[in-house]
């Protein structure tokens, strides 16, 4: 099983530039999320789907957007890069409370962005 | 609001004796609690989860963790630590009730010596 598959798993962007990282998981999960994770801050919500078609913010939106055209992919578009957004980004996706025991959420390996 | 408390940056114990890493939260409703462990360069690994039931719960790698409510903490526990236990770990509680999204605490990094 894959699981959760993000790329690209490393990535160079300079200041202004956009992008995109891919998110897709092939486990049927209703619900998507991106998370940013910053040394001694923990992983922070980015932005959160709870199905095709319908998309949420999260903590920390700002410079970031996100669509879901299908149950599978979840991309994060940033959309004019930042030093700030200098980060390791995770995309999870998860079942709902009400229709699964397994409410764990499963991880991808990761992005890992710098903007200089 | 929901949110997760790791008291500890970093927790040091001996290879073979007991370790705890500590977690406290704060939720409007019932708690959906988890831990994750992350080693060096990759991704979130789930280690166990408490949704209801026994105080007690029993996961991945020998680890446990025990609910107190009126405490509200969810520490992590293992009765003898191993050198590969060394890792980063994070507790974490479902957002809101619908649970669509995680909150993270800020990590525990745990360093087991030999």
């Amino acid at each position: 099983n894959a699981g959760v598959t993000q790329t690209p798993k490393f990535q160079v962007l300079k200041t202004g530039q956009s992008m995109t990282l891919q998110c897709a998981q092939d486990m049927n999960h209703e619900y998507m999320s991106w998370y940013r994770q910053d040394p001694g801050m923990g992983l922070r919500l980015i932005h959160y789907s709870v199905g095709a078609g319908i998309t949420d913010q999260g903590e920390v939106p700002n410079g970031y957007n996100v669509s879901r055209s299908t149950t599978e992919d979840f991309p994060l578009r940033l959309l004019s890069a930042a030093p700030s957004q200098t980060s390791v980004y995770f995309c999870a996706s998860s079942e709902p409370l009400r229709r699964s025991r397994h409410t764990e959420a499963f991880f991808g390996q990761g992005t890992r962005l710098t903007v200089v | 609001a929901q949110s997760v408390a790791q008291p500890e940056d970093q927790v040091n114990v001996a290879e073979g004796n007991p370790l705890t890493v500590k977690c406290t939260y704060s939720v409007s409703g019932n708690p959906y609690l988890f831990w994750y462990v992350q080693y060096p360069n990759r991704g979130l690994q789930f280690l166990l989860k408490y949704i209801t039931g026994d105080n007690l719960v029993k996961g991945s790698y020998g680890f446990e963790a025990e609910f107190n409510k009126s405490q509200t903490s969810f520490h992590l526990k293992k009765p003898s630590a191993l050198v590969s236990d060394s890792a980063l770990y994070f507790c974490a509680v479902r957002a809101n009730q619908a649970g669509t999204a995680l909150i993270f605490g800020k990590g525990t990094t745990l360093s087991v010596s030999s």
